[in-house]
């Protein structure tokens, strides 16, 4: 069955220090691949995205994402972490040419340590 | 642009009363996507429009929901007789045919049913 897993529930990184967060998809095919982040109360916000091309992707908010066929996975990066980072961050898929179908995974909720 | 618009964006209602959930999508976004999110499911597709038409409900869980797209810039979900177990975040989203893959969503509707 087609599935996103993000393995950690919920992480804690220092501000100022590194961030990694996981993403692993279950598809037949490479689907399209995306990170949202939800704010407390608010809606989901498109951080970037992979369809093809290069495997490093950029994003909004000096997120990245690096894209690894072989492991599966959608990991998204940021080298320094700001308190107003704090947030719930999804990975999601969508099959490639079922425009809507996205899949999400359960959520990584960040928190900042000052 | 004003964004996806959602209302109410709380709702408090007893069990087996109905409950009309409101989407303005994004002009020009001819993609419609409703969602729902628990702490148990997490983000479920419910059903999605292109131009004004069902294109998938599978996600929608009984025939307790209901969801039509009168026009463009119009949809609601309707829970009728709604019930506990309802109780979510229900999230309106936009895409468009060139970028069906890249969805805009709204801030959510909170729903709690007693």
């Amino acid at each position: 069955a087609q599935s996103v897993t993000q393995p950690d529930i919920h992480i804690t990184v220092s501000e100022g220090a590194s961030l990694e967060l996981r993403c692993n998809y279950s598809y037949g095919a490479t689907p399209y691949l995306f990170w949202y982040v939800q704010s407390p109360g608010q809606g989901l916000q498109l951080l970037l995205k992979y369809f093809s091309g290069d495997t490093l992707v950029q994003g909004i908010k000096g997120f990245e994402a690096e894209f690894k066929r072989s492991q599966s996975s959608f990991n998204l990066r940021k080298p320094s972490v700001h308190w107003s980072d704090a947030a719930e961050y999804f990975c999601a898929a969508a099959p490639y040419n079922q425009g809507g179908k996205l899949i999400f995974g359960q959520g990584t909720e960040l928190s900042v340590k000052p | 642009d004003a964004g996806v618009i959602q209302s109410p964006r709380h709702e408090v209602t007893e069990m087996g009363q109905e409950v009309t959930l409101r989407c303005k999508p994004i002009s020009g976004h001819d993609y419609l996507f409703w969602y729902r999110q628990t702490m148990m499911r997490g983000l479920e597709l419910l059903i999605y429009f292109n131009n004004n038409v069902p294109i998938d409900d599978s996600g929608m869980p009984e025939d307790r929901f209901s969801a039509k797209m009168p026009n463009a810039s119009f949809s609601t979900l309707k829970i009728q007789p709604s019930e506990p177990r309802d109780s979510a975040v229900y999230f309106c989203a936009a895409g468009t045919s060139g970028n069906t893959d890249t969805q805009y969503f709204g801030p959510g509707t909170r729903l709690t049913v007693l």
